[in-house]
């Protein structure tokens, strides 16, 4: 079975600064993919950033990146000069082959930008 | 862009009631997914079909079930609906593994109340 720990309930991270969200995971299966996605208020979900098991290089988009460490299982997002408008929970959520696109997904990560 | 849109944004229903939540997506996504979103318990999936007519449970499908008679249309049902299912549920949709990229796209989200 498959698994994703986020382990901050809330974060607060000043405005202009960089702030890392939590992941970890666990899977058995070889080939698997991380998701980050952000859903704030309004609650809808965002897609922000993927890293597929075999991807060398650590994933960015944009002020987003994810620091993909295989052999800790931890897939964190690191948001670079963080905004007001980044105040949202994000989730960590993970697809494994053969698992039809089905996403399990942590429990989540509030964050708090704050002026 | 992908639009994934949910019949409701909020519905109260009764006890007992039959309650029918519906999402329809206009990319052509052959894989479309139902969630719920608790405090604390992030997204658990209830159903997914992965074509037209087709459907398998998720991780909590107890006291749900699903219809998907067109390929754009996937419906979530409440046979009898139980204060214990108020939450928040999300649909999503994604193109079938290897037939492009794997993130899912979400709708805005229904939050259901059942009193």
């Amino acid at each position: 079975a498959q698994k994703i720990t986020q382990t901050q309930p809330g974060m607060f991270v000043q405005e202009k600064e960089a702030v890392t969200l939590d992941c970890t995971y666990d899977t058995s299966d070889p080939s698997y993919g991380l998701f980050w996605y952000k859903q704030p208020s309004s609650g809808e979900m965002i897609f922000l950033i993927y890293q597929g098991s075999y991807d060398q290089q650590n994933a960015t988009e944009g002020r987003y990146s994810l620091n993909f460490q295989k052999a800790r299982k931890s897939a964190n997002l690191v948001i670079s000069a963080s905004q007001l408008g980044d105040s949202a929970m994000y989730f960590c959520a993970m697809r494994v082959t053969g698992g039809g696109n089905k996403l399990t997904f942590g429990t989540g990560t509030q964050l708090k930008v704050e002026l | 862009d992908v639009k994934v849109t949910q019949s409701s944004r909020y519905l109260v229903k009764r006890t007992g009631e039959k309650v029918f939540l519906e999402c329809v997506q206009d990319m052509d996504h052959e894989n479309m997914f139902w969630y719920r979103q608790d405090p604390g318990l992030g997204l658990r999936l209830i159903y997914f079909s992965y074509d037209v007519k087709m459907k398998e449970k998720g991780d909590i499908p107890e006291g749900y079930s699903v219809s998907r008679e067109k390929k754009e249309r996937f419906s979530l049902i409440l046979e009898s609906a139980s204060t214990n299912q108020t939450s928040m549920y999300l649909c999503a949709s994604s193109w079938a593994p290897g037939q492009g990229a794997y993130e899912q796209y979400f709708g805005p989200g229904t939050r259901l109340t059942v009193t």
